[in-house]
Protein backbone atom coordinates (compact mmCIF):
# COMPACT_ATOMS: atom_id res chain seq x y z
CA UNK A 1 0.00 0.00 0.00
CA UNK A 2 1.29 3.44 -0.94
CA UNK A 3 1.62 5.99 2.11
CA UNK A 4 3.70 8.06 4.36
CA UNK A 5 4.57 6.99 7.79
CA UNK A 6 5.52 8.41 10.86
CA UNK A 7 6.42 7.81 14.19
CA UNK A 8 5.52 8.08 17.05
CA UNK A 9 1.75 8.30 16.71
CA UNK A 10 2.02 10.34 20.41
CA UNK A 11 5.01 11.59 22.17
CA UNK A 12 5.19 13.53 25.25
CA UNK A 13 8.68 14.70 26.29
CA UNK A 14 9.89 17.77 28.65
CA UNK A 15 11.59 20.90 27.49
CA UNK A 16 15.29 20.54 26.21
CA UNK A 17 15.31 16.89 25.49
CA UNK A 18 16.28 16.52 21.48
CA UNK A 19 13.86 14.71 19.80
CA UNK A 20 13.20 12.89 15.92
CA UNK A 21 10.37 12.10 14.20
CA UNK A 22 10.53 10.12 11.22
CA UNK A 23 8.68 9.88 8.28
CA UNK A 24 9.13 7.13 5.47
CA UNK A 25 7.38 7.14 2.01
CA UNK A 26 7.12 3.76 -0.26
CA UNK A 27 6.34 5.58 -3.40
CA UNK A 28 9.43 7.11 -4.39
CA UNK A 29 8.31 10.47 -4.22
CA UNK A 30 10.80 13.23 -5.02
CA UNK A 31 9.40 15.92 -2.78
CA UNK A 32 8.36 15.01 1.33
CA UNK A 33 7.10 17.73 3.45
CA UNK A 34 6.43 18.81 6.65
CA UNK A 35 3.72 20.54 8.19
CA UNK A 36 2.48 21.42 11.73
CA UNK A 37 -0.88 22.53 12.63
CA UNK A 38 -2.42 24.32 15.63
CA UNK A 39 -5.97 25.22 16.50
CA UNK A 40 -7.06 28.86 14.87
CA UNK A 41 -3.62 28.79 12.96
CA UNK A 42 -4.22 25.72 10.47
CA UNK A 43 -1.24 24.23 8.99
CA UNK A 44 1.72 26.08 7.93
CA UNK A 45 4.87 24.12 6.27
CA UNK A 46 7.73 23.82 8.39
CA UNK A 47 10.06 22.13 5.98
CA UNK A 48 10.19 20.79 2.17
CA UNK A 49 12.69 18.86 0.40
CA UNK A 50 12.94 18.37 -2.94
CA UNK A 51 15.48 15.57 -2.99
CA UNK A 52 17.99 13.74 -1.12
CA UNK A 53 20.39 16.27 -0.02
CA UNK A 54 18.47 19.18 -0.69
CA UNK A 55 15.91 21.31 1.78
CA UNK A 56 14.30 24.53 2.23
CA UNK A 57 12.79 26.25 4.79
CA UNK A 58 8.76 26.55 4.57
CA UNK A 59 7.09 29.34 6.98
CA UNK A 60 8.28 28.30 10.24
CA UNK A 61 11.17 26.53 10.36
CA UNK A 62 12.98 28.14 13.60
CA UNK A 63 13.40 25.84 16.07
CA UNK A 64 13.59 22.78 13.83
CA UNK A 65 16.14 20.65 11.23
CA UNK A 66 15.46 18.37 8.82
CA UNK A 67 17.71 15.68 6.37
CA UNK A 68 17.44 14.06 3.51
CA UNK A 69 19.94 11.66 3.17
CA UNK A 70 17.50 8.75 1.96
CA UNK A 71 15.28 9.38 -0.80
CA UNK A 72 12.36 7.38 1.09
CA UNK A 73 13.47 9.06 4.80
CA UNK A 74 12.89 12.54 5.73
CA UNK A 75 13.10 13.20 9.46
CA UNK A 76 11.99 16.34 11.59
CA UNK A 77 14.65 16.88 14.44
CA UNK A 78 13.80 19.17 17.45
CA UNK A 79 17.23 19.89 19.13
CA UNK A 80 16.05 21.70 22.14
CA UNK A 81 11.83 20.97 22.05
CA UNK A 82 9.90 24.27 24.20
CA UNK A 83 6.12 23.78 25.00
CA UNK A 84 5.10 26.14 21.84
CA UNK A 85 6.11 23.44 19.54
CA UNK A 86 3.85 21.24 21.27
CA UNK A 87 1.28 20.71 18.09
CA UNK A 88 0.40 17.66 15.49
CA UNK A 89 2.88 17.32 12.92
CA UNK A 90 1.81 15.64 9.27
CA UNK A 91 4.58 14.78 6.63
CA UNK A 92 3.72 14.46 2.88
CA UNK A 93 5.38 13.53 0.05
CA UNK A 94 4.74 14.06 -3.71
CA UNK A 95 6.04 13.45 -7.41
CA UNK A 96 5.62 15.24 -10.71
CA UNK A 97 4.04 11.97 -11.97
CA UNK A 98 1.43 12.56 -9.48
CA UNK A 99 1.23 16.28 -11.21
CA UNK A 100 2.27 17.16 -7.17
CA UNK A 101 -0.94 15.46 -5.55
CA UNK A 102 0.47 15.28 -1.40
CA UNK A 103 0.32 12.68 0.22
CA UNK A 104 -0.30 12.31 4.12
CA UNK A 105 0.92 10.60 6.86
CA UNK A 106 -1.44 10.21 10.26
CA UNK A 107 0.50 12.74 11.83
CA UNK A 108 2.28 12.88 14.84
CA UNK A 109 0.94 14.89 18.35
CA UNK A 110 4.22 16.08 20.09
CA UNK A 111 3.13 17.68 23.68
CA UNK A 112 6.26 19.53 25.39
CA UNK A 113 6.49 20.47 28.97
CA UNK B 1 1.78 35.84 -0.21
CA UNK B 2 -0.79 33.09 -0.74
CA UNK B 3 -3.98 33.26 1.27
CA UNK B 4 -6.71 30.59 1.22
CA UNK B 5 -9.96 31.20 2.54
CA UNK B 6 -12.70 28.80 3.39
CA UNK B 7 -16.47 29.98 3.96
CA UNK B 8 -18.23 29.04 6.27
CA UNK B 9 -15.82 27.57 9.03
CA UNK B 10 -18.81 25.22 9.97
CA UNK B 11 -21.43 23.98 8.71
CA UNK B 12 -24.09 21.57 9.91
CA UNK B 13 -27.19 19.82 8.09
CA UNK B 14 -29.35 16.82 7.89
CA UNK B 15 -28.52 13.63 6.01
CA UNK B 16 -29.40 13.77 2.18
CA UNK B 17 -29.03 17.42 1.42
CA UNK B 18 -26.85 18.63 -1.16
CA UNK B 19 -24.14 20.84 -0.12
CA UNK B 20 -21.41 23.28 -1.45
CA UNK B 21 -18.11 24.32 0.19
CA UNK B 22 -16.26 27.28 -0.59
CA UNK B 23 -12.65 28.04 -0.61
CA UNK B 24 -10.88 31.55 -2.42
CA UNK B 25 -7.44 32.64 -2.62
CA UNK B 26 -5.86 35.58 -3.18
CA UNK B 27 -2.87 34.98 -5.92
CA UNK B 28 -4.57 33.55 -9.01
CA UNK B 29 -1.22 32.50 -10.37
CA UNK B 30 -1.54 28.91 -9.07
CA UNK B 31 -0.16 25.36 -10.06
CA UNK B 32 -3.20 23.36 -8.27
CA UNK B 33 -5.51 23.16 -5.96
CA UNK B 34 -6.51 20.30 -3.71
CA UNK B 35 -9.37 18.94 -1.33
CA UNK B 36 -8.51 16.72 1.09
CA UNK B 37 -10.73 15.68 4.09
CA UNK B 38 -9.64 15.51 8.08
CA UNK B 39 -11.29 13.00 10.19
CA UNK B 40 -10.95 14.47 13.97
CA UNK B 41 -7.22 14.02 15.36
CA UNK B 42 -6.33 12.47 11.90
CA UNK B 43 -4.55 12.64 8.77
CA UNK B 44 -5.31 14.40 5.79
CA UNK B 45 -7.02 12.01 2.90
CA UNK B 46 -6.93 13.68 -0.23
CA UNK B 47 -10.23 13.98 -2.06
CA UNK B 48 -9.42 15.60 -5.39
CA UNK B 49 -7.33 17.39 -6.84
CA UNK B 50 -7.29 20.43 -9.68
CA UNK B 51 -5.09 21.60 -12.22
CA UNK B 52 -4.57 25.64 -13.49
CA UNK B 53 -6.03 24.84 -16.34
CA UNK B 54 -9.00 22.45 -15.55
CA UNK B 55 -12.59 23.63 -14.71
CA UNK B 56 -13.73 20.70 -12.16
CA UNK B 57 -13.33 17.39 -11.18
CA UNK B 58 -15.46 14.20 -9.99
CA UNK B 59 -14.81 11.93 -7.65
CA UNK B 60 -18.26 9.49 -6.83
CA UNK B 61 -20.75 11.96 -4.95
CA UNK B 62 -17.90 14.61 -4.40
CA UNK B 63 -17.40 17.71 -7.34
CA UNK B 64 -15.18 20.35 -6.93
CA UNK B 65 -14.84 23.30 -9.28
CA UNK B 66 -12.14 25.73 -10.19
CA UNK B 67 -12.37 29.33 -11.21
CA UNK B 68 -8.98 30.27 -11.29
CA UNK B 69 -9.41 34.05 -12.71
CA UNK B 70 -11.69 34.87 -9.76
CA UNK B 71 -9.43 32.76 -7.17
CA UNK B 72 -12.66 30.66 -5.97
CA UNK B 73 -12.87 26.88 -5.93
CA UNK B 74 -16.28 25.15 -4.50
CA UNK B 75 -16.64 21.34 -3.26
CA UNK B 76 -19.92 20.08 -4.10
CA UNK B 77 -21.16 17.16 -1.78
CA UNK B 78 -24.02 15.22 -3.30
CA UNK B 79 -26.60 13.43 -0.96
CA UNK B 80 -24.70 14.27 2.18
CA UNK B 81 -24.09 10.66 5.06
CA UNK B 82 -23.18 10.80 8.27
CA UNK B 83 -20.32 9.50 7.12
CA UNK B 84 -19.28 12.72 5.60
CA UNK B 85 -18.84 14.59 9.05
CA UNK B 86 -15.65 15.77 8.99
CA UNK B 87 -13.18 18.86 8.48
CA UNK B 88 -12.67 19.85 4.63
CA UNK B 89 -9.31 21.85 3.75
CA UNK B 90 -8.53 23.26 1.03
CA UNK B 91 -4.94 23.84 -0.21
CA UNK B 92 -3.22 25.37 -3.55
CA UNK B 93 -0.20 25.35 -4.55
CA UNK B 94 2.03 27.97 -6.12
CA UNK B 95 4.16 27.06 -8.97
CA UNK B 96 6.59 25.42 -9.82
CA UNK B 97 4.33 23.50 -7.92
CA UNK B 98 6.50 21.24 -5.23
CA UNK B 99 7.54 23.77 -2.76
CA UNK B 100 4.80 25.13 -0.85
CA UNK B 101 0.54 24.11 0.14
CA UNK B 102 -1.03 27.21 1.16
CA UNK B 103 -3.86 25.76 3.38
CA UNK B 104 -7.21 27.44 4.33
CA UNK B 105 -8.64 26.82 7.93
CA UNK B 106 -11.39 24.56 6.89
CA UNK B 107 -14.58 24.00 6.98
CA UNK B 108 -16.42 21.65 10.14
CA UNK B 109 -19.13 19.57 8.05
CA UNK B 110 -21.43 18.10 10.57
CA UNK B 111 -24.43 15.70 8.67
CA UNK B 112 -26.95 14.24 10.72
CA UNK B 113 -28.93 11.40 10.24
Amino acid sequence: EAQVTQNPRYLITVTGKKLTVTCSQNMNHEYMSWYRQDPGLGLRQIYYSMNVEVTDKGDVPEGYKVSRKEKRNFPLILESPSPNQTSLYFCASSALETRFSYTFGSGTRLTVV
Amino acid sequence: KQEVTQIPAALSVPEGENLVLNCSFTDSAIYNLQWFRQDPGKGLTSLLLIQSSQREQTSGRLNASLDKSSGRSTLYIAASQPGDSATYLCAVSDPPGYSTLTFGKGTMLLVSP
